[in-house]
């Protein structure tokens, strides 16, 4: 099985500034069609999980662009221009390259 | 709108079954391939399984032998039976949809959940 590994495991920060997470897999997440099955999940406090991104870098609809996201291979970065008081919660990285799939142990974003 | 209800959560003992179901609307059920992702209380994310198309099922290893994924497409309906729970299948049950294709493979729909507790 792929192990998730995400950093740090909480994350406070202030308004409006910025905040990043990291994922590392434990073996690289290209397919062998060639792409990169990475995806970044919020889940807000007594909420369902949330897709934000997908294929290391794509927003899901809807999701704002001060969500952006980067990696390759085995490391993966989740970026957040500006912190707003709706990012509180918790991001999980996802691998579906392969089953099963699995996820990071989730990072808690929290407001200073 | 795509929307992922779930029902059939409760309380029972160790030992024992439940099935849980998942009524999918806003979307062409058949298309995709309907998962269910668990998290015990105060964890993280744990997929359970998949109904991939052409029926085939793929299971986490700690509900194998137990859990029985299944779908009626004329009913948009997604099921998991689950037997021999234990107490360590304790948790929120989402329904999710699986995505297969090589634009956005991933799960991009999750449902609000349905608890189950095993506990005597």
């Amino acid at each position: 099985d792929i192990v998730m590994t995400q950093t740090p495991l909480s994350s406070p920060v202030t308004l409006g500034q910025p905040a990043s997470i990291s994922c590392r897999s434990s073996q690289s997440l290209v397919h062998s069609d060639g792409n990169t099955y990475l995806s970044w999940l919020q889940q807000r406090p007594g909420q369902p999980p949330r897709l934000l991104i997908y294929k290391i870098s794509n927003r899901f609809s809807g999701v704002p662009d001060r969500f952006s996201a980067s990696g390759a291979g085995t490391d993966f970065t989740l970026k957040i221009s500006r912190v707003e008081a709706e990012d509180v919660g918790v991001y999980y990285c996802m691998q579906a390259t392969q089953f099963p799939l699995t996820f990071g142990q989730g990072t808690k974003l929290e407001i200073k | 709108e795509v929307e992922l209800l779930e029902s059939g959560g409760g309380l029972v003992q160790p030992g024992g079954s439940l099935t849980l179901s998942c009524v999918a609307s806003g979307f062409t059920f058949s298309s995709y391939a309907p998962s269910w992702v668990r998290q015990a209380p105060g964890k993280g994310l744990e997929w359970v399984s998949t109904l991939l198309s052409g029926g085939s099922t793929v299971y986490a290893d700690s509900v194998k032998g137990r859990f029985t994924i299944s779908r009626d497409n004329s009913k948009n309906t997604l099921y998991l039976q689950m037997n021999s729970l234990r107490a360590e299948d304790t948790a929120v049950y989402y329904c999710a949809r699986y995505t297969t294709s090589t634009t956005s493979r991933g799960v991009d729909v999750w449902g609000q959940g349905t608890t189950v507790t095993v506990s005597s």
